[in-house]
């Protein structure tokens, strides 16, 4: 079965740090690019960052660039996001997200992990 | 910034027909995806690349996109439809996944 599972989230204060996981089961982990998406509670969904199968291609949404560093170990199947300068506003459940063809661009995200929560607050 | 704009609700009674309509600038030149999200749960893809469906999702859904307009259309509607919707686009321009405002459809 096709997974993502998620981790790392919680309560932590503004301008501190946190490292979001994604553990990947059932594919070929580094035959795909992975994304990380976020919805902050009540709100719509935010693509956040994504990163290339060989990490050859990175990106990031303008509300994280220069904070958020994305990245993977595909020897252990992972894909990671480190937060650092959190805002009141990064508030959100954090998804990772597999593309449908593995492509960096273009393709649909057909597995979606459950999500880690990221409140961010003092 | 690209922008995909939806309505904010749609209600329909069941067995009739929802549309969702996601407008973006020249949104025909770009590969559209559809995302189902009941509460609670992650998203689910129901139509990508405009108009085709995943395996395991009902023919009652399907998509068009032409001009400015790309619309998810639901047929014969039932009471598990009711969720949020969301569109994507790639947005080239910028190197960045767009998502849509987000639609909330209610039957009725």
């Amino acid at each position: 079965e096709v997974q993502l599972v998620e981790s790392g989230g919680g309560l932590v204060q503004p301008g501190r740090s946190l490292r979001l996981s994604c553990a990947a089961s059932g594919f070929t982990f580094d035959d795909y690019a992975m994304h990380w998406v976020r919805q902050a509670p009540g709100k719509g969904l935010e693509w956040v960052s994504g990163i290339s199968w060989n990490s050859g291609s990175i990106g990031y949404a303008d509300s994280v660039k220069g904070r958020f560093t994305i990245s993977r170990d595909n020897a252990k199947n992972s894909l990671y996001l480190q937060m650092n300068s959190l805002r009141a506003e990064d508030t959100a459940l954090y998804y990772c997200a597999k593309p449908q063809a593995g492509g960096w661009s273009i393709d649909a995200f057909d597995i979606w992990g459950q999500g880690t929560m990221v409140t961010v607050s003092s | 910034s690209y922008v995909l704009t939806q309505p904010p609700s749609v209600s329909v009674a069941p067995g009739q027909t929802a549309r969702i309509t996601c407008g973006g600038n020249n949104i025909g030149s770009k590969s559209v995806h559809w995302y189902q999200q009941k509460p609670g749960q992650a998203p689910v893809l129901v139509v990508y690349d405009d108009s085709d469906r995943p395996s395991g999702i009902p023919e009652r859904f399907s998509g068009s996109n032409s001009g400015n307009t790309a619309t998810l259309t639901i047929s014969r509607v039932e009471a598990g439809d009711e969720a949020d919707y969301y569109c994507q686009v790639w947005d080239s321009s910028s190197d960045h996944y767009v998502f849509g405002t987000g639609t909330k459809v209610t039957v009725l």
